[in-house]
C-alpha cells in the first residue's frame, strides 16, 4: 500500500525568501505524485503534478516541484514567497501500476511572514 | 466551467442523530469521491464511484454511513446514527477519465468547498 510522509508540521519562512515544504511517499509502482493546497474553510485545490517525464514540474502560482526518484521525495518550492501563499499544503501520491486511490499527507502549515 | 458543488456547507447535530450531504461533480466526470477530512489530519478516502458504481468502499464505516449515485451524476453521503468522533469536513471530488489506465490515473482531483459537520 502506499503512503505519504510530510515530515514537517509547519514551515515559516519570511516573504520574499525561498519556500520548500517536503514530502516524501512510498508506493509499489510507478508513482503519480500531487500536490494540493487548502486555504481556510476551503476545499483542496489542485496545484502541480507529476506522471512521468522532466522531474522539475512547475504549477499554479509560481510553485514548482521536483521529483527525486532514489530519494522517493518530492519537495514542493517556490522562488520568493508571497503572504498569501500561507495555508495548508497536502501531497499526494498514486500508485500508477495498481490502480490504488489517492493517498493525502498529513499536510503542512505554511506560514509567510511580513 | 462550474466546479464541484456541495451542500450544506455546515451542519450541527447531536449525536445519534442523522445527516445527509450531497454532491454535485463537474459536468462530465465520471469519477466521484468521498473524503473524510478530520481537523490536523489529511483526507481519507470514505468511498469512490465510477459512473453509479462503487468501485471501492472498503473504509467506509458501513454500520453507519452510506453514499450513493442513482444516476451516474449527484451523489449523497449520509450518517445514521452520528457519533462524536464523525466530527469532520466532508470533502466530495471529482476526476474525469474511465475506469482505464491512462488519464483516469493520472487525472487529478476537483474539490468542493466541503462540508463541516460538528456532533454535539
Amino acid at each position: 500500500a502506499q503512503s505519504v510522509a510530510q515530515p514537517e508540521d509547519q514551515v515559516k519562512v519570511a516573504e520574499g525568501n525561498p519556500l520548500t515544504v517536503k514530502c516524501t511517499y512510498s508506493v509499489s509502482g510507478n508513482p503519480y505524485l500531487f500536490w494540493y493546497v487548502q486555504y481556510p474553510n476551503r476545499g483542496l485545490q489542485f496545484l502541480l503534478k507529476y506522471i512521468t517525464g522532466d522531474n522539475l514540474v512547475k504549477g499554479s502560482y509560481g510553485f514548482e516541484a521536483e521529483f527525486n526518484k532514489s530519494q522517493t521525495s518530492f519537495h514542493l518550492k517556490k522562488p520568493s514567497a508571497l503572504v498569501s501563499d500561507s495555508a495548508l499544503y497536502f501531497c499526494a501520491v498514486r500508485d500508477g501500476n495498481y490502480g490504488q486511490n489517492f493517498v493525502f499527507g498529513p499536510g503542512t502549515r505554511l506560514s509567510v511572514l511580513p | 466551467e462550474a466546479g464541484v458543488a456541495q451542500s450544506p456547507r455546515y451542519k450541527i447535530i447531536e449525536k445519534r442523530q442523522s445527516v445527509a450531504f450531497w454532491c454535485n461533480p463537474i459536468s462530465g466526470h465520471a469519477t466521484l469521491y468521498w473524503y473524510q477530512q478530520i481537523l490536523g489530519q489529511g483526507p481519507k478516502l470514505l468511498i469512490q464511484f465510477q459512473n453509479n458504481g462503487v468501485v471501492d468502499d472498503s473504509q467506509l464505516p458501513k454500520d453507519r454511513f452510506s453514499a450513493e449515485r442513482l444516476k451516474g451524476v449527484d451523489s449523497t453521503l449520509k450518517i445514521q446514527p452520528a457519533k462524536l468522533e464523525d466530527s469532520a469536513v466532508y470533502l466530495c471530488a471529482s476526476s474525469s477519465g474511465t475506469s482505464g489506465r491512462g488519464s483516469y490515473l493520472s487525472g487529478e482531483l476537483f474539490f468542493g468547498e466541503g462540508s463541516r459537520l460538528t456532533v454535539l
